[in-house]
């Protein structure tokens, strides 16, 4: 069964420096997203992306923040300067897109630690 | 933020059925009822989703009230692997993003 990949699984990175996650979504898929949760949290919105743009994104999803699919397979999630807050678990998912009501597929999502 | 309310957590029998209620008492016509799952900090699993038929596949079924301002989630045989946060969620046709509240933790025991 196709699944979402996620990579690193953990990453553990300085304050202030840059970092990229990295996601492989289900082939076929046309709608990206980005969540984070962080611990003990609620899972939280940060961006959507269809057609190699941005559809909708949160406020926490700020210009720290990017999102690319530099090729047809790969979605990456960009934080520029790293804070402590951003210390949380992302997830990537997917959706065929068909229809706003497909379900989401989600990644086993990328452990960020920012020391 | 999140337009459902849940208990916030329930323990349920292995073997036995597990209802998860949901109450979206503000839900608007074109907005579906979705039921994702998350097992110990993993992603997210989608369950089911519905309008206002009810709906089953391999997983669970979905009961939602005529009026459509609840829903209650069914798992018929609960497993010691149905452990996890089950969260209710609407998503309408002009909102693809996934708004998660805190969820239903619950807990099926031997």
């Amino acid at each position: 069964e196709p699944e979402v990949t996620q990579t690193p699984s953990h990453q553990v990175t300085q304050m202030g420096q840059e970092v990229i996650l990295r996601c492989v979504p289900i082939s076929n898929h046309l709608y990206f997203y980005w969540y984070r949760q962080i611990l003990g949290q609620k899972v939280e919105f940060l961006v959507s992306f269809y057609n190699n743009e941005i559809s909708e994104k949160s406020e926490i999803f700020d210009d720290q923040f990017s999102v690319e699919r530099p090729d047809g397979s790969n979605f990456t999630l960009k934080i520029r300067s790293t804070k402590l807050e951003d210390s949380a678990m992302y997830f990537c998912a997917s959706s065929p897109g068909t229809s706003v009501y497909n379900e989401q597929f989600f990644g086993p999502g990328t452990r960020l630690t920012v020391l | 933020d999140a337009k459902t309310t849940q208990p916030t957590s329930m323990d349920c029998a292995e073997g036995r059925a597990a209802n998860l209620p949901c109450n979206h008492s503000t839900i608007s016509g074109n907005e579906y009822v979705y039921w994702y799952r998350q097992i110990h900090s993993q992603g997210p699993q989608y369950i089911i989703h519905g309008l206002k038929n009810n709906e089953t596949n391999e997983m669970a079924s979905l009961i939602i009230t005529e009026d459509r301002k609840s829903s209650t989630l069914i798992l018929p045989h609960a497993t010691l692997r149905d452990t996890a946060v089950y969260y209710c969620t609407l998503t309408g046709s002009n909102d693809y993003k996934l708004s998660f509240g805190a969820g239903t933790t619950v807990t099926v025991r031997a």
